[in-house]
């Protein structure tokens, strides 16, 4: 199996720009999140859908982010415009439904510098 | 809402000692589940150990073991015979045993291990 695929690994910006980051859960897996790794505020939970369903989008920090999951093989998420303070690493995790111990299995991160 | 807490930013040990990294948690759930991830310099995240709150017996995982205190709501990861490959950001994540409805993972901040040879 190949694994949670994020693309692009790397994407440098400057203000203002739209970026969007890619996600390809592993197949089978009916369950995906993004994350978000910042220094200040560590790991946290932007969205999360459920059979291609937003579920809980509380941690999407404005109207500038916007995700969307059009069918089971792939997801976006869309920063537009972006900001400085959109720099991180974004992480996209997929689960299986009724996966031993709910594990999510993540992918590898897309590091996003906003300039 | 869940809060975890890792009190260590940063850790050091010597290859083939023993290292416990500590992890505390905050909620009102009865059901839930604990585990620990990996994230080397790579920035892989890497699943490494994982515990059932309803499960009194302490998960194990060749090296790596956990110390679960539900009462005192801890949750600690023993490392034993550290390698240099076990250098990496240790975090603690938290999930509630939701009844299949939202299975957001929260985290602590972590704790930076560096393994010296």
């Amino acid at each position: 199996d190949a694994g949670v695929i994020q693309s692009p690994r790397h994407e440098v910006t400057e203000m203002g720009q739209e970026v969007t980051l890619r996600c390809k859960p592993i197949s089978g897996h009916n369950s995906l999140f993004w994350y978000r790794q910042t220094m200040m505020r560590g790991l946290e939970l932007l969205i999360y859908f459920n059979n291609n369903v937003p579920i809980d989008d509380s941690g999407m920090p404005e109207d500038r982010f916007s995700a969307k999951m059009p069918n089971a093989s792939f997801s976006t998420l869309k920063i537009q415009p972006s900001e400085p303070r959109d720099s991180a690493v974004y992480f996209c995790a997929s689960r299986r439904a009724g996966g031993s111990y709910n594990e999510q299995f993540f992918g590898p991160g897309t590091r996003l510098t906003v300039l | 809402a869940q809060t975890v807490t890792q009190s260590q930013p940063e850790m050091s040990v010597q290859e083939a000692e023993t290292v416990t990294l500590s992890c505390t948690y905050d909620t009102s759930e009865s059901n839930y589940y604990l585990f620990w991830y990996k994230q080397p310099p790579s920035r892989q995240m890497i699943l490494v150990i994982r515990q059932e709150a309803y499960k009194q017996q302490n998960a194990t995982e060749n090296r790596f073991s956990v110390n679960f205190q539900k009462a005192a709501k801890s949750f600690s990861l023993k490392i034993s015979d550290s390698q240099l490959g076990d250098t990496a950001m240790y975090f603690c994540a938290f999930m509630k045993e939701s009844g299949g409805s939202n299975y957001k993972l929260t985290f602590g901040k972590g704790t930076l291990l560096t393994v010296n040879p």
